[in-house]
């Protein structure tokens, strides 16, 4: 069955501690893994698009890493703004989008 | 900022009522899905559209359906509102399919009481 898994589900961080989130995939025929933020009360933002193992992105204190089982999303000397819940999803079925349920994030000053 | 609203925002109803959601875009983009957001279930495919009238199944499509008679707008209805429902709604919008980029609109929240 494709599958979707994040961890943790939520992380404590104080400021400019650096720290690593986790998505896992059981999905036949990758054809991308996405990374999205998530702010309270509003919809996913788009962040990075992997598309083999190996490749890696990076956005300001974001970094996205894939490999043939997993994907992590690195956050470097965080600040409070980067607090969010952090989504991953894979592409299955031809048309289809799954999500994994989220690593929600907190940063403290 | 991509051309996605969602209609209404916010929404309460009563148990058997039937409901609908609107998601319209300005982008052109063939690919329309509707997804719910549940507290330990994450984002949850509804229905999804890839392209006008041609619509599926997604995960969780019990009591409800849609409808895209235009290329911008898609429509989620639920037939006769649960308690169950009770949700948040997203629609995402892309522009090649699953694996190219999506927007997503900025939700609406339906209580049904």
């Amino acid at each position: 069955e494709d599958q979707v898994t994040q961890s943790p589900e939520a992380l404590r961080l104080q400021e400019g501690e650096s720290s690593s989130l986790n998505c896992s995939y059981t999905v036949s025929g990758l054809r991308g893994l996405f990374w999205y933020r998530q702010d309270p009360g509003k919809g996913p933002e788009f962040l990075f698009t992997l598309y083999s193992a190996g490749e890696e992105k990076e956005k300001e204190r974001l970094k996205a890493t894939l490999t043939k089982k997993e994907s992590f999303l690195h956050i470097t000397a965080p600040k409070p703004e980067d607090s969010a819940t952090y989504l991953c999803a894979v592409p299955y079925n031809t048309d289809k989008l799954i999500f994994g349920t989220g690593t929600r994030l907190q940063v403290f000053p | 900022d991509a051309g996605i609203t969602q209609s209404p925002r916010h929404k309460v109803t009563e148990t058997g009522t039937p409901v609908t959601l609107r998601c319209h875009q300005t982008e052109n983009h063939r690919y329309m899905y509707w997804y719910r957001q549940d507290p330990g279930h994450g984002l949850r495919l509804i229905h999804y559209s890839y392209g006008v009238k041609d619509t599926d199944k997604g995960e969780v499509s019990d009591g409800y359906s849609v409808s895209r008679s235009k290329t911008e707008d898609f429509l989620l209805t639920l037939e006769s509102a649960t308690s169950s429902q009770t949700s948040v709604y997203f629609c995402a919008i892309t522009d090649l399919g699953p694996h190219t980029e999506a927007f997503f609109g900025q939700g609406t929240r339906l209580t049904v009481v």
